[in-house]
């Protein structure tokens, strides 16, 4: 166990539809990131949040958003679901500072099938 | 842009083997990792080894940075290791870059 927990474990909906994905860090960890597992992309990098702030962005659609609220949680968002947003959704934290940026802990993914 | 590769991209082992595992980045790769992705999905921290060596267990991890490569060995190869391995790594923080992983298939 990583430590990092994701709910929900599988989301099926249908297309055109939003959905939240949440996200709780290991306790002390200031940075969240976000990655989309799909079969012919393999692992991306979607977005960062330090400390509530936007840190890097990666491949991240403009119908995808994702916030990092005081608690350390973060949620993203996936807004006009198309077929092709069927994925493995990970998140994972690490402590991170500026200058010193320290190892990723993934949390069990949310698998999202787009029907 | 950031770049990562894996070798061999499929591995099949008899249990009991010993395998390596590369894999190569480019010079602004740091903060090297590898993880294993089980078959249920899970990704599962192996190593955070951004130079050096380091072992834990059966399982042992190189990284020369000024060559631009990490390897990856497993000894006696259990079919439990069988998975997905990746080496991912980030540009001080930015970005972090999975490469396209190894398929390893442990035989019983």
């Amino acid at each position: 166990d990583s430590g990092v927990t994701q709910t929900p474990k599988h989301l099926i909906t249908a297309t055109g539809q939003r959905v939240t994905l949440r996200c709780s860090p290991r306790s002390g960890d200031l940075s969240v990131y976000w990655y989309q597992q799909s079969l012919d992309q393999g692992l991306q990098f979607l977005i960062q949040y330090y400390n509530g702030e936007e840190r890097a962005k990666g491949n991240i659609l403009e119908r995808f958003s994702a916030q990092q609220f005081p608690d350390l949680h973060s949620e993203l968002n996936l807004s006009s679901l198309e077929l092709g947003d069927s994925a493995l959704y990970f998140c994972a934290s690490s402590v991170s500072s500026d200058s010193n940026p320290y190892e990723q802990y993934f949390g069990p993914g949310t698998r999202l099938t787009v029907t | 842009g950031i770049q990562v590769e894996q070798s061999p991209p499929d591995l099949i082992l008899q249990e009991g083997a010993n395998s390596t595992l590369r894999c190569n980045f480019s010079d602004s790769v740091n903060n090297l990792q590898w993880f294993h992705q089980n078959p249920w999905g899970q990704l599962i921290n192996l190593f955070y080894i951004p130079s050096g060596t380091k072992q834990n267990g059966r399982l042992s991890a190189t990284t020369v940075a000024t060559e631009r490569y990490s390897l990856l060995y497993i000894s006696s190869s259990q079919t439990t290791d069988s998975g997905v391995y990746f080496c991912a790594g980030d540009n001080y923080g930015q970005n972090f870059v999975f490469g396209p992983g190894t398929r390893l298939s442990v035989l019983p």
